[in-house]
Parts: C-alpha cells; structure tokens; sequence
C-alpha cells in the first residue's frame, strides 16, 4: 500500500512569517507534488519534482518555494506567508510516466491571520 | 481559465439510483484522464481512469464515457450507495506532459438512503 504522509496536519501561522510544509513517501516513487484545494478550484499544482535535487514550477507557484533533499522527503515552503495561502496542502507521489498514478497524502491544513 | 471543468458542483441522488458527473475539456493534447474520488478529511484516491483511444471504460458500478470530438467524457456510478459520497475530481494530462495532472473543480456527491 502507498504511504504518503504530511506533517504538520494543521497549522497557524501569522502573515509574514515563515512556514514549512513537510511530506515523507515510503514507496520509492521519483515524482513528488504539492497541491492546494480550494473551493471550487479543485486541485492545483505549486511545485513538483523529479527525483532528489530536482524542483519544477507549477502553475501555481508565486509565493512558494520547494525543496526535495532526497527520493524520500519533499517540503513546500512559503517565505513570507500571507492570508490568500490559508489553504488545504496536498502532497502526492508517483512513478511518473503516461497514465501514472499519483498517491495522496491526507493533506495539511493551513490557516494564515 | 480552467482547462478542465465539471458539473453539477453538487449532486444528491437516491440509493440505488445511477449518478452521472460530468467533465469537459479544452486542450486538445490531453489523452489520459482520471477520476479521483475523495472523502472528507483524506486525500484523493484515483478511482478510475480512461485513455483517449478508449470510449468507455468500466470497473464494477463505475464506468467512464469518453467523447473525443465533443472533449467531453462523464463518469456514471451505477447502483449509488450512501458510502459513494464523496467529492469527485475528473482530471487530465498531455501525453507530453508526463505525469502532470489537471484538475477539474470537483462535483459533491450525496446518495440519500
């Protein structure tokens, strides 16, 4: 079974501050993502990434930074967090490739005052 | 602009009923399309998911309609239950893309007992 875990599950945090979203993946997938869902928005992609060292930009990415430090672990980070960022944040893994399936974490949710 | 959009945004039908969700499209590169579903409090789970050279596909009471020409495809869920509730996203990728997913704005469904 695919196990994709996030930490913090919830979090405040104040406007201006610096927040880190964490994900861990057991199933030695190449490919990690962040997502965000909003109402009526559905999901939508910030950051992804190809294997360790490796980040690309979403369609979604201004305000957010990524960082993949191994095929394990990869972090959503938000500099200077603003109250538009209060969200619910996805992470997901996958192998990659035409018709990957993607493996989602039970997200984290962010409140930003 | 959304390039993936669903409706209705919320859904309630009897038990025992068939549910129909709607999706459509508009980049014409897509040819790889999943439906997740979605329970409170947990990340999306793929439950179904069909390739543009197929026009349908089933799998026990799920079963997805593609229409090409229209860019249109539905996802019928036979036999409703009330543990189908949930919210369900029809998503899409471009072949050239890889494993890049685009969400649709998600339909809630509701099967009343």
């Amino acid at each position: 079974e695919a196990a994709v875990t996030q930490s913090p599950r919830n979090k405040v945090a104040v406007t201006g501050g610096k927040v880190t979203l964490s994900c861990n993946q057991t199933n030695n997938h190449n490919n990690m993502y962040w997502y965000r869902q909003d109402t009526g928005h559905g999901l939508r992609l910030i950051h992804y990434s190809y294997g360790a060292g490796s980040t690309e930009k979403g369609d979604i990415p201004d305000g957010y930074k990524a960082s993949r430090p191994s095929q394990e672990n990869f972090s959503l980070i938000l500099e200077l967090a603003t109250p538009s960022q209060t969200s619910v944040y996805f992470c997901a893994s996958g192998l990659g490739g035409r018709g990957d399936t993607q493996y989602f974490g039970p997200g984290t949710r962010l409140l930003v005052l | 602009q959304q390039q993936v959009r669903q409706s209705p945004q919320s859904l309630t039908v009897w038990e025992g009923e068939t549910a129909i969700l709607n999706c459509s499209y508009e980049n014409s590169a897509f040819d790889y399309f999943p439906w997740y579903q979605q329970f409170p409090g947990e990340g999306p789970a793929l439950l179904i998911s069909i390739l543009s050279v197929s026009d349908k596909k089933e799998d026990g009471r799920f079963t997805i309609f593609f229409n090409k020409r229209e860019k249109k495809l539905s996802l019928h869920i036979a036999d409703s239950q009330p543990g189908d509730s949930a919210t369900y996203f029809c998503a899409a990728s471009a072949g050239n893309a890889g494993a890049k997913l685009t969400f649709g704005g998600g339909t809630r469904l509701t099967v009343r007992p």
